[in-house]
């Protein structure tokens, strides 16, 4: 298996409901990043992850709940969802870290998310 | 003002012909900018990233950057059908970091 992995690559849920998107990534990076990208939007950066630490939170609803176990996975928990949550949701990884070097993101399949 | 700017399009070009995507943002201090592809339905796919003013090349593709400016454009030469997509430019406005932030795309269509 190569390059940025997620599951499931479709979902629908009602509002209720609470289900997990999951990300893995086999290319030894050390960020990882979820995205939103709605239909005629930018994508737009939920949260960042760099070894394992949160670094960046772009003002995300708490019904979005992001984990990071490790530098290779990450999860984006959804629960009580709204219909405009309904979105592409986009995994990324990069070799992240401060000590030098720049930073070039690649991206998985994504999930499509309905939500009824 | 949005941080990154593209024009929407839809751009379209003759198949064979070159195709010119320009790119605007507004964070003087951003380090390094890139160019993804996204078919319909699909996630990005990274074409291009350059980090010096000048030119890049590669293939068919030519990234320009103008700092001073504050411009990145993608030139596609010969352009195919199978270029038909929409183009994302992005930029990391930090230089060992991680703050990327996205452009609305361009829409390219290549007609045969």
């Amino acid at each position: 298996e190569t390059g940025v992995t997620q599951t499931p690559r479709h979902l629908v849920m009602g509002m209720t409901n609470k289900k997990s998107l999951k990300c893995e990534q086999h290319l030894g990076h050390n960020a990882m990043y979820w995205y939103k990208q709605s239909a005629k939007k930018p994508l737009e950066l939920m949260f960042v992850y760099n070894f394992k630490e949160q670094t960046e939170n772009n003002s995300v609803p708490s019904r979005f709940s992001p984990e990071c176990p490790n530098s290779s996975h990450l999860f984006l928990h959804l629960h009580t969802l709204q219909p405009e949550d309904s979105a592409l949701y986009l995994c990324a990884s990069s070799q992240g870290g401060t000590a030098g070097g720049q930073e070039t993101q690649y991206f998985g399949p994504g999930t499509r998310l309905l939500v009824l | 003002q949005k941080e990154v700017e593209q024009n929407s399009g839809p751009l379209s070009v003759p198949e064979g012909a070159i195709a010119s995507l320009n790119c605007t943002y507004s964070d003087r201090g951003s380090q390094s900018f890139f160019w993804y592809r996204q078919y319909s339905g699909k996630s990005p796919e990274l074409i291009m990233f350059i980090y010096s003013n000048g030119d890049k090349e590669d293939g068919r593709f030519t990234a320009q950057l103008n700092k001073a400016s504050q411009y990145v454009s993608l030139l596609i030469r010969d352009s195919q059908p199978s270029d038909s997509a929409t183009y994302l430019c992005a930029v990391n406005k930090e230089n060992y970091g991680q703050n990327f932030v996205f452009g609305p795309g361009t829409r390219l269509s290549v007609l045969p």
